[in-house]
């Protein structure tokens, strides 16, 4: 049962323009939302974050907007740099509990120059 | 700087060997976390450890055991390796809830 969703394997894009990456959660209880980024052969990294009270946060080039109703959230790059090539993972946590990590299945994103 | 080391960037074993995979934190963390990264199927949390001497099991810990006798360093054990382990091995900590996990570079395990 797969809560955190991630339906675009890959997205090309060109540089300068913006990279959209989407995520669903079927869990209404994650109440706090994270995007990581994975260069090949090293372990994700932290990239910004929201919680369930706002809906957008926003951290230079990166912005994630969170639609609470739909279940939906995204990740906004602008303007997208040969750099950002990587795979993204986003992630959810509820608040409840032990707050551990529920990761998607990951979206690798090219950059084409 | 948060470093998050692994005994072993790559590794190969035989079907049935016992594994230890290992991993060091140098930033005082109380949380430890084991996942295992598989393509299509994105992160998967195996065991964490909130202290010392505390586990507690993830989605997928059939298979695995964990050892933390120290604060800064989580073991992930392979009783017995079977080929379905093959995979990359992703150790992280954190600080405490809510806090952001910190990653290792991961360990590539093939199993023969």
């Amino acid at each position: 049962d797969q809560q955190v969703k991630q339906n675009s394997p890959s997205l090309s894009v060109q540089e300068g323009r913006i990279s959209i990456l989407n995520c669903d959660y079927t869990n209404s209880m994650f109440d706090y939302f994270l995007w990581y980024k994975k260069y090949p052969a090293e372990g994700p990294t932290f990239l910004i974050s929201i919680s369930s009270i706002k809906d957008k946060n926003e951290d230079g080039r990166f912005t994630v907007f969170l639609n609470k109703s739909a279940k939906h959230l995204s990740l906004h790059i602008v303007p997208s740099q040969p750099g950002d090539s990587a795979v993204y993972f986003c992630a959810a946590s509820a608040k409840v509990g032990n707050e551990k990590l529920t990761f998607g299945t990951g979206t690798r994103l090219t950059i084409i120059p | 700087d948060v470093k998050v080391t692994q005994s072993s960037r790559y590794l190969v074993k035989r079907t049935g060997e016992k594994v230890f995979l290992e991993c060091v934190q140098d930033m005082d963390h109380e949380n430890m976390f084991w996942y295992r990264q598989d393509p299509g199927l994105g992160l998967r949390l195996i065991y964490f450890s909130y202290d010392v001497k505390m586990k507690e099991k993830g989605d997928i810990p059939e298979g695995y055991s964990v050892s933390r006798e120290k604060k800064e360093r989580f073991s992930l054990i392979l009783e017995s390796a079977s080929t379905n382990q093959t995979s990359m091995y992703l150790c992280a900590s954190r600080t405490g809830m809510r806090e952001t996990q910190y990653f290792g570079p991961g360990t590539r395990l093939l199993v023969l």
